[in-house]
């Protein structure tokens, strides 16, 4: 079965260091997404990208970057990790292309990343 | 730009009894899609229910449905029959349809905990 695997799930960093979160896919989506989810925001959108060599900022990239080599990977790093960027990360993923289908989002498990 | 609005942080409901959570959403999109996720204490995000801007009839999935006003701009879920297994989070997005712009715009979230 296809699917969006994260990892790791489970990650304690220190302040300052760089982190990188793996998000891979086997849906052949073009599109892929990082969100990060804290207590009171919701799911706040950190980096997109629509395939291969595009990548684009979203509502709180500060801190963070991304490259899309593939179609299957998106990783996240956190070049300089600060306190703040302690949450919960989703790597989400989708077909939508602007016609046809929903679009709904399929949602990797998490990663929690904690950073002291 | 689009915004989500879910004012019932918390919501308590019997079970078997039905419950509505509210969702209000603000764009300048002709064409638009909504969305509602769940997500369970384990953590995933898991894909209700999808209701188009053009859709006339109200989208229902099982005992999920879609109140859709749109000249209120509103897109309450309704959960018949609550179950103990419907506790979760629930976020409402959503998404303009059409070319270039495919990322999902979430809610802060409703915590529905569902008494025996």
């Amino acid at each position: 079965d296809a699917e969006i695997t994260q990892s790791p799930r489970h990650k304690i960093t220190e302040t300052g260091r760089q982190v990188t979160l793996a998000c891979h896919q086997t849906w052949n989506h073009n599109n892929m997404f990082w969100y990060r989810q804290d207590l009171g925001h919701g799911l706040r959108l950190i980096h997109y990208s629509y395939g291969v060599q595009d990548t684009n900022k979203g509502e709180v990239s500060d801190g963070y970057s991304v490259s899309r080599s593939n179609t299957e990977d998106l990783p996240l790093t956190l070049e300089s990790a600060a306190s703040s960027q302690t949450s919960v990360y989703f790597c989400a993923s989708g077909p939508y292309d602007g016609t046809g289908n929903t679009g709904e989002l399929f949602f990797g498990e998490g990663s929690r990343l904690t950073v002291l | 730009a689009q915004k989500i609005t879910q004012t019932q942080p918390g919501m308590f409901v019997q079970e078997k009894e039905a419950v509505t959570l509210d969702c209000t959403y603000d764009t300048s999109d002709q064409s638009y899609g909504l969305f509602w996720y769940k997500q369970p204490s384990s953590g995933e995000m898991i894909f209700l229910i999808y209701q188009g801007s053009y859709d006339e009839q109200n989208a229902t999935e099982g005992r999920y449905s879609l109140n859709f006003q749109k000249a209120r701009k509103s897109a309450n879920l309704v959960i018949s029959a609550s179950q103990l297994g419907d506790s979760a989070m629930y976020f409402c997005a959503m998404r303009a349809t059409g070319a270039g712009s495919y990322q999902l715009t979430f809610g802060k979230g409703t915590k529905l905990s569902v008494i025996p």
